[in-house]
């Protein structure tokens, strides 16, 4: 079935530690794939995404996030998480018929 | 500031009462969208609209409706059918020429009982 996963529902970093967020997706294309963050009871902020070329992308907030074609992954990573990064993440998919798809979401608590 | 407005930020309601959820951009945008979030379960798509007076059902679309009769605003009614209504409520948009990045307004938290 086609779907997107990010397999860590919860994930705690230290504060200026490097962070890995894991996305993986089954669908025939390659798709458009993004990463989106969400703070507690607010919409979802884009943070980068990935459509064709170079297959490490730079997104805001000093995140990047590199497309693996043959492990169909598009992980998110950030080299020194900071403690305003704590949020929800969500890795996203666009397919061909003007729809896009979204994982379960990991969130991120940041200790000091 | 161009942006998504979504009102109210949150909602309470009686079980039985429609209600309806207000969604409304400047960004000129073409398409618009209504998903529903729970936790533990990302955002599943309820309704979505490419064009004025056009719009089709998402995965989840029984117990609601909606309407697009201008660009800028796509509300949605949350009808007395919907069995599980307490949720949040994202809506967005995009620009159909552009490559399916889509935009998000703050969202509404529904609670009803």
């Amino acid at each position: 079935a086609q779907s997107v996963t990010q397999p860590d529902i919860h994930i705690t970093v230290s504060e200026g530690a490097s962070l890995e967020l894991r996305c993986n997706y089954s669908y025939g294309a390659t798709p458009y794939l993004f990463w989106y963050v969400q703070s507690p009871g607010q919409g979802l902020q884009l943070l980068l995404k990935y459509f064709s070329g170079d297959t490490l992308v730079q997104g805001i907030k000093g995140f990047e996030a590199e497309f693996k074609r043959s492990q169909s992954s598009f992980n998110l990573r950030k080299p020194s998480v900071h403690w305003s990064d704590a949020a929800e993440y969500f890795c996203a998919v666009g397919l061909n018929n003007n729809d896009m798809r979204f994982g379960a979401g990991t969130r991120l608590t940041v200790k000091p | 500031d161009g942006g998504i407005t979504q009102s109210p930020k949150y909602l309470f309601r009686k079980e039985g009462q429609n209600v309806t959820l207000s969604c409304e951009q400047n960004l000129n945008h073409d398409a618009m969208y209504w998903y529903r979030q729970d936790p533990g379960q990302g955002l599943r798509l309820i309704y979505y609209s490419q064009i004025v007076n056009d719009f089709q059902k998402g995965d989840i679309a029984e117990g609601y409706s909606v309407s697009r009769e201008k660009k800028e605003s796509f509300p949605l009614t949350v009808t007395s059918a919907q069995k599980n209504p307490t949720a949040f409520y994202l809506c967005a948009s995009r620009y159909t020429a552009d490559t399916y990045e889509q935009y998000f307004g703050p969202g509404t938290r529904l609670t009803v009982t």
